[in-house]
């Protein structure tokens, strides 16, 4: 299966900043998905990528808030744009292969 | 639409001790599962996932799960206990029949089990 390495592995932000995200995996995959976890909660979905097409987000997320990059198969990007306290979450990424789907490390991360 | 729940927020066993962590699902077609482990500070860790065949499946650190379709659940259970089994699982399913192009994963909640030493 693949491996994804994803960085930052945590950052600690200032409200109305920003924040990208990147992660590399090590092969091409088709699928790459966008992760939040809220602290104490399960992982919900923020959108899917796929190379050569724009992302497609999840109700209650909206390209604004959560812009995502897709320019080849093996990397992606998200941003979280204009920081606020609430956006404090772990992000992860993920593919989606043959042998089933793989998670990124994960970026926690903290807006103050 | 598919769900999952897992009915328990913690589960504490004994080291030594078999450990069971509950998990039932809904969708419409044939469910793809999967458990995954999170560590503190860490993503997801793929443990085993069921797709067809038998309904024992084996996976990593000897865990195994059981699918039940009549009582469509998944629970992961492993014969005996350690203290680096502490973590928190996520039951996730994908529905095949969810049409082409889907492949969204429903997370449960998560159980954090803990073993006593």
């Amino acid at each position: 299966s693949a491996v994804i390495s994803q960085k930052p592995s945590r950052d600690i932000c200032q409200r109305g900043t920003s924040l990208t995200i990147q992660c590399q995996v090590d092969s091409q995959v088709t699928m790459m998905f966008w992760y939040r976890q809220q602290p104490g909660q399960s992982l919900t979905l923020i959108a899917t990528a796929n190379q050569g097409s724009e992302a497609t987000y999840e109700s209650g997320f909206v390209i604004d808030k959560f812009p995502i990059s897709r320019p080849n198969l093996t990397f992606s990007t998200l941003t979280v744009s204009n920081l606020s306290p609430e956006d404090s979450s772990i992000y992860l990424c993920s593919e989606h292969d043959n042998y089933g789907y793989t998670f990124g490390s994960g970026t926690r991360l903290t807006v103050v | 639409a598919q769900s999952v729940a897992q009915p328990e927020d913690q589960v504490n066993v004994a080291e030594g001790n078999p450990l069971t962590v509950k998990c039932t699902y809904s969708v419409s077609g044939n469910p793809y599962l999967f458990w995954y482990v999170q560590y503190p500070n860490r993503g997801l860790q793929f443990l085993l996932k069921y797709i067809t065949g038998d309904n024992l499946v084996k996976g990593s650190y000897g865990f195994e799960a059981e699918f039940n379709k009549s009582q469509t659940s998944f629970h992961l259970k492993k014969p005996s206990a350690l203290v680096s089994d502490s973590a928190l699982y996520f039951c996730a399913v994908r529905d095949m029949n969810s049409g082409a192009g889907s492949y969204q994963l429903t997370f449960g909640k998560g159980t954090k089990l803990s073993v006593i030493p």
